[in-house]
C-alpha cells in the first residue's frame, strides 16, 4: 500500500516560530504537494515539487517555503508563523504517470497561538 | 487549468445509487478527469479517473460525456460510511514539465438513513 506519512497529527506553535511540517511518502513518486485546508475555502494549493530540489509556486506560497532535498521528503516551512495560518496541512504524492491518482497523509491541524 | 463546477451539497438515501455531477467546460484534450472523496478529518481518498470512455472500479463508476464538457460519479449503492464531500478535478497531462491538481469546493453528499 501506498504510504503517505506526515509526521505530526496535531500541532500548536506561537506566533513567530519558525515550523517545519514534514511529509514522507514511501512509493518513488515524482511529484509531492502541499495543501492547507480551511472551512468554507476547500483544498487550496500552497508549492508542488515534480523533482528533487524543483518547486513551484500553488495558489497561496504568500508567508511559506518548502525544501525536497530528497525524493521521498517533501517539507512545508513556515517562517514566522501567525494565527492565519491555523489550518489543516494536507501533503499528498504523485507518480510521473498521468494516468494515476495522487494519495494523500492524513494532515497535520497546525494551531497558531 | 480546467475549472470544475460541482453542487455544493446532495443527499441520497441509502440503498439508492448517488450521482454526483460535475461540470468541466473548459476541459482540454489532455486533461484527466479524476474524483476524491474526503471523509470529515480525513485526508483526501481517490476514487476513479477517466479521460474519454467511462470508468468503473469496485468503488464507483464514472460516465463521461461525449463532448468532456461535464462527467457523473455513480456511487450504485450508497451507504452511510459514503458521506463525505466528493471533489472532482481535472490533471494536466502535458509532455514535460511540471504539473498540479486543483481542488474546488467540492460536493458535500450526505446519505440518509
Amino acid at each position: 500500500d501506498v504510504k503517505v506519512t506526515q509526521s505530526s497529527r496535531y500541532l500548536v506553535k506561537r506566533t513567530g516560530e519558525k515550523v517545519f511540517l514534514e511529509c514522507v511518502q514511501d512509493m518513488d513518486h515524482e511529484n509531492m504537494f502541499w495543501y492547507r485546508q480551511d472551512p468554507g475555502l476547500g483544498l487550496r494549493l500552497i508549492y508542488f515539487s515534480y523533482d528533487v530540489k524543483m518547486k513551484e509556486k500553488g495558489d497561496i506560497p504568500e508567508g511559506y517555503s518548502v525544501s525536497r532535498e530528497k525524493k521521498e521528503r517533501f517539507s512545508l516551512i513556515l517562517e514566522s508563523a501567525s494565527t492565519n495560518q491555523t489550518s489543516m496541512y494536507l501533503c499528498a504524492s504523485s507518480p510521473a504517470e498521468r494516468a494515476v491518482g495522487a494519495f494523500f497523509g492524513q494532515g497535520t491541524r497546525l494551531t497558531v497561538v | 487549468d480546467a475549472k470544475t463546477t460541482q453542487p455544493t451539497s446532495m443527499d441520497c438515501a441509502e440503498g439508492r445509487a448517488a450521482n454526483l455531477p460535475c461540470n468541466h467546460s473548459t476541459i482540454s484534450g489532455n486533461e484527466y478527469v479524476y474524483w476524491y472523496r474526503q471523509i470529515h478529518s480525513q485526508g483526501p481518498q481517490y476514487i476513479i479517473h477517466g479521460l474519454k470512455n467511462n470508468e468503473t472500479n469496485e468503488m464507483a463508476s464514472l460516465i463521461i460525456t461525449e463532448d468532456r464538457k461535464s462527467s457523473t460519479l455513480i456511487l450504485p449503492h450508497a451507504t452511510l460510511r459514503d458521506t463525505a464531500v466528493y471533489y472532482c478535478i481535472v490533471r494536466v497531462a502535458p509532455q514535460g514539465g511540471s504539473e498540479k491538481l486543483v481542488f474546488g469546493k467540492g460536493t458535500k453528499l450526505t446519505v440518509n438513513p
